[in-house]
């Protein structure tokens, strides 16, 4: 069955560094999705992405966030210049349309 | 924005009870997820309900939307300890494609 893969499963960083998340979608589908749980606390959208552009985003997808398709197969999630909020495990999940949402395994980003 | 409520917060059964956990939304519900996750693990698509009245059910597990479309229920019949794990309610405004999630239930199956 397909599913949704991603890279790092973990991942420690220094305050003030860039990471790259990556995220390998199911392979037909369309929209593309990250999705962020602090420890203990709710899953929450951080970004849509349809059409090699952003479709939606929330207030916490600021402008130390990205996102990119660089090819036909990878979506990947860029935080610029970490902060220590910031450590969070982090989900992809994509749909073929406006249907059902799959969610990766996560990337836990911790922040030193 | 929406709000969504998760009851109980967490619950411990005896294999083999029935239980139900419930997902209260602050604005009528467009589409209404239900997801299964392992604690530290990825969220498992459960079941999707639409239509005010809609009833589904997998395995064990069934899932109604009321219809009035502002609560939703997951009922496990014959629980086992595998079905342990955190419940998520999730839902998406009519336009949105984001998902609003709850809180979570947390389940424990005693054996």
């Amino acid at each position: 069955e397909p599913e949704v893969t991603q890279t790092p499963s973990h991942q420690v960083t220094q305050m003030g560094q860039e990471v790259i998340l990556r995220c390998v979608p199911i392979s037909n589908h369309l929209y593309f999705y990250w999705y962020r749980q602090i420890l203990g606390q709710k899953v929450e959208f951080l970004v849509s992405f349809y059409n090699n552009e952003i479709s939606e985003k929330s207030e916490i997808f600021d402008d130390q966030f990205s996102v990119e398709r660089p090819d036909g197969s990878n979506f990947t999630l860029k935080i610029r210049s970490t902060k220590l909020e910031d450590s969070a495990m982090y989900f992809c999940a994509s749909s073929v349309g406006w249907e059902t949402q799959y969610f990766g395994p996560g990337t836990r980003l911790l922040v030193l | 924005s929406q709000e969504l409520e998760q009851s109980p917060q967490s619950l411990i059964v005896q294999e083999g009870k029935n239980l139900t956990i419930n997902c209260t939304s602050s604005k009528t519900l467009y589409g209404l997820y239900w997801y299964k996750q392992k604690y530290g693990e990825g969220l498992i698509f459960l079941m999707m309900l639409q239509k005010g009245g809609e009833e589904k059910s997998h395995e064990k597990i069934t899932a109604k939307l009321d219809e009035k479309k502002q609560q939703s229920s997951l009922h496990i019949t014959a629980s086992q300890p595998s079905h342990a794990g955190i419940y998520l309610c999730g839902a998406d405004a009519a336009g949105r494609r984001a998902l609003t999630f709850g809180s979570g239930t947390r389940l424990q199956v005693q054996p």
